[in-house]
């Protein structure tokens, strides 16, 4: 089962505008990822928060984590038309050191279109 | 080495047919996964390997059958296919885990679009 609900399901901007999506999940944490789709294509990782941070940065990309909340959220600043794509969160709720591999869960994912 | 390969591209197949879907990494990574993903729909996980040995299973239909020959190989036969398991085959990787609080970004490729006739 999908543990991770997004919202907005679609969203549609301007180039240069900020785009933030979110994400809310139900079970407790070892990390949360966020990951890119490009239409019909395999997924590239963006970022992954673990459970004991709150916000993270890597070049436009800015994530929070709230564990109290059980919620996410991505901000993409100053997008681009390239920045089209499917956003999808994803979480890790393995125990942490207990296995080899991670179990993620996927996000609905939210349809990001950014207009030249 | 940072890419995952996925062959074929696209496949169609027949209900009666046997087919395999491969994936290969060069990244050292010693946990591979199988994830079907519908249209517009997130991925969905379908197996788990870690060091080579089966480790999840998700209730998946008998009609597909992994394999993992080596630390860089996975295979996903096919047989006796309905339409309905049309769909985007992803194949991805990740660095196992040891320790606390490891970092297991997944690495995916590109995926196998199959048609069930």
């Amino acid at each position: 089962s999908q543990q991770g609900e997004e919202d907005p399901q679609a969203l549609s901007i301007q180039e240069g505008e900020n785009a933030t999506m979110n994400c809310s999940y139900k079970t407790s944490i070892n990390n949360l990822q966020w990951y890119r789709q490009n239409s019909g294509r395999g997924l590239v990782h963006l970022i992954l928060i673990r459970s004991n941070e709150r916000e993270k940065h890597s070049g436009r990309l800015r994530v929070t984590l709230d564990t109290s909340k059980k919620s996410s959220s991505l901000l993409i600043t100053a997008s681009r038309a390239a920045d089209t794509a499917s956003y999808f969160c994803a979480t890790d709720a393995g125990r942490a050191g207990g296995t080899s591999y991670g179990k993620l869960t996927f996000g609905q994912g939210t349809i990001l279109t950014v207009h030249p | 080495d940072t890419e995952v390969t996925q062959t074929p591209k696209h496949l169609v197949m027949g209900m009666t047919n046997k087919k395999s879907l491969k994936c290969e990494q060069h990244m050292g990574h010693r946990a591979m996964y199988w994830y079907k993903q519908k249209a517009k729909k997130p991925p969905e996980l379908m197996f788990v390997y870690s060091y080579e040995k089966l480790s999840i299973n998700e209730s998946v239909p008998s009609r597909f059958s992994p394999e993992c020959p080596n630390s860089s190989l996975l295979n996903l036969h096919l047989h006796a296919l309905q339409p309905e398991d049309s769909a985007l085959y992803l194949c991805a990787s990740s660095h196992p885990r040891r320790g606390l609080l490891r970092d297991n970004e997944q690495f995916f490729g590109p995926g196998t679009r199959l048609t069930v006739l």
